[in-house]
């Protein structure tokens, strides 16, 4: 595909469980952004990745939060002890590099009961 | 300090008549200024964009913005709305293009037939 992709687009958990939330940048994209969207809110920014510098974690909420891209490629989003503030839609979105508009997946849809 | 701020948070419009979302923001410079579309279940597709010169810019579906450096604004236009108009709209801001970028809360827009 051609596009962002993410997966799962939903997820249900129980509160206090762990998650993971994956998304597939456009091949050649150097950097890749998460983003939240909760209920009623704008895009929070989460974290960003670019090329082999360290991220900019910086908009992580708590530390139970944490991101990791592999390989330059794809990123895998982690929540562990999931709390119900956490439900969200989780937006993934990359770039061809820094300089250059970000194009969004259709994101992850979390729910946490 | 930083923001971004669309006063609107849910906007109706007749289909055929013409649509202004507005967008301001706050920042010491002039900001790289972006609107995004957001349909339901779907993620965010890039409308529109402005770096530098023209300060009015088209962009895909018909739309327009207008930057204003006296008003800090960045509003979205369309001249005739359409039924497949109905979605969730973010003014996005930035100063460098990268993992700076802040996104307003969001107009929702609604179209009747």
């Amino acid at each position: 595909g051609a596009g962002v992709s993410q997966s799962p687009s939903n997820k249900v958990t129980e509160k206090g469980k762990d998650v993971e939330l994956r998304c597939d940048p456009i091949s050649g994209h150097t950097a890749l952004y998460w983003y939240r969207q909760s209920l009623g809110q704008g895009l929070e920014f989460l974290i960003y990745f670019q090329g082999n510098s360290a991220p900019d974690k910086s908009g992580l909420p708590s530390d139970r939060f944490s991101a990791e891209r592999t390989g330059g490629s794809v990123s895998t989003l982690t929540i562990q002890r999931t709390q119900q503030e956490d439900s969200a839609v989780y937006l993934c979105a990359s770039s061809l590099d820094s300089g250059q508009p970000q194009h969004f997946g259709d994101g992850t849809r979390l729910s946490i009961l | 300090a930083q923001s971004v701020t669309q006063p609107d948070i849910h906007i109706t419009v007749s289909e055929g008549a013409s649509l202004e979302l507005r967008c301001n923001y706050s920042y010491g410079a002039t900001p790289y200024l972006f609107w995004y579309v957001q349909s339901p279940g779907q993620g965010l597709q890039l409308l529109l964009k402005y770096f530098s010169g023209d300060t009015l810019v088209q962009g895909i579906k018909g739309f327009e913005a207008e930057f204003k450096r006296s008003q800090s604004s960045f509003n979205l236009r369309k001249p005739s709305v359409h039924w497949s108009d109905a979605a969730e709209y973010f003014c996005a801001v930035g100063l460098t293009l990268g993992n700076d970028m802040r996104f307003g809360a969001g107009t929702r827009l609604t179209v009747k037939p």
